[in-house]
């Protein structure tokens, strides 16, 4: 069964620092999404991709965070500098787009020390 | 508007019982209402999804009841087993097009042997 596939799974870093999470999704789903789930929270969306196009960014703080899929296929967010706050975790999804079935990857939790 | 309500937010059943988990929603432009299951550690699954045109829909155990002229929808997990415990979430979202989804805030379920 395809499945969504993220690295690493467990991230531990200091404040200051820079961090990265790395997201495969299923093979010919062409939208991805970045969303953030903090402990005892449903997950919130932080930006969306439609092939390699940004879809979706309004939530993302775009003062530390960045996010790209290149190729439209893998796609990496990246945190610099990570802030105490930013300890939660990132769940990567994909879907067809149409039906909008989203399906997540086992997500990457983020320790900031 | 874009809010999903959820409640209660734990649940304690014993085996055998039913689960019920109730939400709410507000933007009449969701026609697309998902429930995912999270284990500790783990992304959300897709369990069950439901669209507007049909007032419920089961599959196996899980049975999703809608009211649309309410704005409500809920879970009901018949015969619950202690593998039934997780945290449930509801959704909303758009079916036909690449957008959001807007999670409640959750549901721990624990399942008493």
């Amino acid at each position: 069964e395809a499945e969504v596939a993220q690295s690493p799974r467990y991230k531990i870093t200091e404040k200051s620092q820079a961090v990265a999470f790395w997201c495969d999704p299923i093979s010919g789903h062409a939208t991805l999404y970045w969303y953030r789930q903090i402990l005892g929270q449903g997950p919130e969306l932080l930006v969306q991709f439609q092939d390699e196009s940004v879809v979706d960014d309004s939530q993302l703080p775009k003062d530390r965070f960045s996010a790209e899929r290149l190729k439209g296929v893998d796609s990496t967010l990246k945190i610099q500098p990570a802030e105490l706050g930013d300890s939660a975790m990132y769940l990567c999804a994909s879907s067809r787009g149409a039906p909008n079935e989203q399906f997540f990857g086992p997500g990457t939790r983020l320790t900031v020390l | 508007q874009q809010q999903v309500k959820q409640s209660p937010q734990s649940l304690i059943v014993q085996k055998g019982g039913i689960s019920i988990i109730n939400c709410a929603y507000e933007n009449t432009a969701f026609d697309y209402f998902p429930w995912y299951q999270q284990f500790p550690g783990k992304g959300p699954a897709l369990l069950i999804a439901i669209r507007p045109d049909v007032s419920e829909k089961k599959e196996g155990r899980f049975t999703i009841s809608f009211n649309k002229s309410a704005k409500q929808f809920s879970l009901h997990i018949m015969d619950s087993q202690p593998g039934d415990s997780a945290t449930y979430f509801c959704a909303a979202s758009r079916y036909s097009s690449a957008s959001k989804i807007i999670f409640g805030s959750g549901t721990r379920l624990s399942i008493r042997p």
